[in-house]
């Protein structure tokens, strides 16, 4: 069935460094949502890409859309200790659409 | 209300026991989620409710789970004879409209712990 993955599973770093997790789909995503879960919280959604190839940014994040649509990255520049938490990618399920199918997440701890 | 209410926030149940887990979405989201997130992975789907069409029940594990949404608002999860497995945070969401056009808000979610 339609898988989404991501790694790396944890990231370790120094606060400063920065940091990349990606995103990979079995099947072509008509859009692709990315959410950041906090320690003992819920996941709250941070942006949605839409077209191939498609970036966007929010400050020191940023997001990227792959040129076939089956892929995703979120890059975050100088890592603060805020950043702390565990992120998610998630698309769509089906070709109407469908329920949002989650990747396993990255945990990201930042050392101060 | 101005975001989505979960509750309680915390249920401890011996197994074997039926619980109902309830979701108060944000007002005017047609779309209602229900998802579970076991300690330290990932969000599992169980059921879809969109306006007034049939859920989409795909994601629940077995027959002793099931959900229904009143009014096209507030909904119930009622997972029956409670097994250790069950144990973790239910978490449901809203949005606007049908998954994948607009980002979910999720609530708190409910802890439970099967004992």
């Amino acid at each position: 069935g339609q898988q989404v993955m991501q790694i790396p599973q944890y990231q370790h770093v120094q606060e400063g460094e920065d940091f990349t997790t990606y995103c990979n789909s079995s099947t072509t995503l008509s859009n692709i949502q990315w959410y950041k879960q906090r320690p003992g919280g819920h996941p709250v959604f941070l942006i949605q890409l839409v077209k191939s190839g498609e970036v966007k940014k929010q400050k020191r994040l940023t997001f990227q859309f792959g040129e076939a649509k089956k892929n995703s990255s979120l890059h975050i520049t100088a890592t603060q200790t805020t950043d702390v938490g565990t992120y998610f990618c998630a698309g769509p399920l089906g070709r109407q659409g469908g329920k949002l199918i989650f990747g396993q997440g990255t945990e990201l701890s930042v050392k101060p | 209300g101005a975001g989505v209410s979960q509750s309680p926030s915390n249920k401890v149940t011996e197994k074997g026991k039926d619980v109902e887990l309830r979701c108060d979405p944000i007002s005017g989201h047609t779309a209602l989620y229900w998802y579970r997130q076991s300690l330290g992975q990932g969000l599992e789907f169980l059921i879809y409710f969109q306006g007034n069409s049939a859920p989409d029940k795909s994601g629940l594990p077995s027959d002793r789970f099931s959900a229904e949404r009143t009014g096209g608002s507030v909904s119930t999860l009622t997972i029956q004879r409670t097994q250790q497995e069950d144990s973790a945070v239910y978490l449901c969401a809203s949005s606007p409209l049908g998954p994948g056009l607009y980002g979910y808000t999720f609530g708190s979610g409910t802890r439970l712990t099967v004992v």
